[in-house]
């Protein structure tokens, strides 16, 4: 079975802090993908990667980074980060960039 | 930019009864998936439908991709607790990318 794990369920930290959340896949994908999910809006793509240190900005990129060192690792950076990226964020893979997505359980942030 | 649309965004409903949820779009999508997702986990894959008027079936869930491969449904017959959670519907889009709906929140009530 696929798996993809996410660094922390729960996390809250303070306006202004730096904000790591990590995803790790073991089916050697070569697509992550990290989307916020707010209530009513669905998933919205903030970035994803098709291969190591290669990236594509998504629809809302605006506020975060990624990193993508290795193949099974996929970091979003909240630089300095802010009360509206209070959210749930959903990390994914998959084999290709349309193909059945496999997703983490999850990290629901809270910025005060 | 392609959308999809999903309807309605809630529906809270009796067991035993049956409902179908819609993925509109006026864009044409290579492909179709329904997830659902409960609460604290991530979405989890149902089916792909990628023929226009394709039908599939998974046990008291049909799904059914439009003619023109741009809308789709789901069908829940006598839908039970269990059934609880929040639908997504996610199109292939013409970036490459796919494009997920807003999704449906379903209420099962015992």
């Amino acid at each position: 079975d696929v798996k993809v794990t996410q660094s922390s369920r729960y996390l809250v930290k303070r306006t202004g802090e730096k904000v790591f959340l990590e995803c790790v896949q073991d089916m050697d994908h070569e697509n992550m993908f990290w989307y916020r999910q707010d209530p009513g809006l669905g998933l919205r793509l903030i970035y994803f990667s098709y291969d190591v240190k290669m990236k594509e900005k998504g629809d809302i990129p605006e506020g975060y980074s990624v990193s993508r060192e290795k193949k099974e690792r996929f970091s979003l950076i909240l630089e300095s980060a802010s009360t509206n990226q209070t959210s749930m964020y959903l990390c994914a893979s998959s084999w290709t960039a349309q193909e059945t997505q496999y997703f983490g359980p999850g990290t629901r942030l809270l910025v005060l | 930019t392609q959308l999809l649309e999903q309807s309605p965004q809630f529906l809270s409903i009796q067991e035993g009864e049956n409902l179908t949820v819609y993925c509109n779009s006026s864009s044409v999508f290579s492909s179709l998936q329904w997830y659902r997702q409960e609460p604290g986990e991530g979405p989890v894959l149902l089916v792909t439908v990628v023929t226009g008027g394709e039908v599939k079936k998974l046990k008291r869930l049909t799904f059914q991709f439009g003619d023109a491969r741009k809308d789709s449904s789901l069908h829940i017959t006598a839908a039970q607790p269990g059934d609880t959670g929040l639908y997504l519907c996610a199109g292939g889009s013409n970036t490459g990318k796919l494009i997920f709906g807003q999704g449906t929140t379903l209420q099962v009530k015992p």
